[in-house]
C-alpha cells in the first residue's frame, strides 16, 4: 500500500461546479498534511495547510481526519484558472529530518 | 535572483556520462532537498540537506550524490547517468526542518538519459 493514495484523475468539471478530492494515509504517525498546486510542466506551490478543525482560504476548504488518516480538499465555484494537478502531502518527522512524502496527485480540468 | 533557480532547464545526456545539477536559493533556508518526479510515481526524494555541511538520503538515492558546502548552493551529481534516470528533477527549499515550514521548489531539470 503507497503511504499516501489519490485518485488520479482526472475530474472534468464545468466551470461554477463544487469539486472535492480525497487523499489517503497509511501511517498514523504522520504529522502534517499540506495540499500543494502544480500546473502542467511548472513547479509545485503550496496551496494550503491542513488542521484538524478544518480550514478555509476563499473557495478553498481543506479538512483532516485522522481517525479515518483521510484528507480533503474542497474547491467551490471552480474556475479555468484552478485546472491543475493536486498534490495531498504528509509529513513525519523520521531520523532528524521531515519525511515529507507526496501523492502522485489529482488532476483536474475545469471546462467552460 | 529571487527564490531558486536550477540549471539546466533541460538536458539530454549520453549514458554513462556524469552530470551536475546545479540548485541556488537566496532564501538563506536552512534546508534543501532533491526530488525527482516521474508519471505515476510522484515526487520522490533523493537527498536532502538539513544545513550546511550535512546531507541525509531520501528514499531514491543510489546513482546520485549531493554536497551542501554552503547555505545557497546543493548541486546534485549523476556519476554516471543511466536511462533510468530520466525524469524531472525538482530542488526544493524550506525554512526550518525540525518544524516542517513550506516547501519552496525550483522550475526543474529536465533531464533525458539515451
Amino acid at each position: 500500500r503507497k503511504e499516501v493514495e489519490q485518485d488520479p484523475g482526472p475530474f472534468n468539471v464545468p466551470e461554477g461546479a463544487t469539486v472535492a478530492f480525497n487523499c489517503t494515509y497509511s501511517n498514523s504517525a504522520s504529522q502534517s498534511f499540506f495540499w500543494y498546486r502544480q500546473d502542467c510542466r511548472k513547479e509545485p506551490k503550496l496551496l494550503m495547510s491542513v488542521y484538524s478543525s478544518g480550514n478555509e482560504d476563499g473557495r478553498f476548504t481543506a479538512q483532516l481526519n485522522r481517525a479515518s488518516q483521510y484528507i480533503s480538499l474542497l474547491i467551490r465555484d471552480s474556475k479555468l484558472s484552478d485546472s491543475a494537478t493536486y498534490l495531498c502531502v504528509v509529513n513525519k518527522e523520521s531520523g532528524g529530518y521531515q519525511k515529507v512524502t507526496f501523492g502522485t496527485g489529482t488532476k483536474l480540468q475545469v471546462i467552460p | 535572483i529571487a527564490g531558486i533557480t536550477q540549471a539546466p532547464t533541460s538536458q539530454i545526456l549520453a549514458a554513462g556520462r556524469r552530470m551536475t545539477l546545479r540548485c541556488t536559493q537566496d532564501m538563506r533556508h536552512n534546508a534543501m532537498y532533491w526530488y525527482r518526479q516521474d508519471l505515476g510515481l510522484g515526487l520522490r526524494l533523493i537527498h536532502y540537506s538539513n544545513t550546511a555541511g550535512t546531507t541525509g538520503k531520501g528514499e531514491v538515492p543510489d546513482g546520485y550524490s549531493v554536497s551542501r558546502a554552503n547555505t545557497d548552493d546543493f548541486p546534485l551529481t549523476l556519476a554516471s547517468a543511466v536511462p533510468s534516470q530520466t525524469s524531472v528533477y525538482f530542488c526544493a527549499s524550506s525554512d526550518s526542518v525540525r518544524n516542517y515550514n513550506e516547501q519552496f521548489f525550483g522550475p526543474g531539470t529536465r533531464l533525458t538519459v539515451l
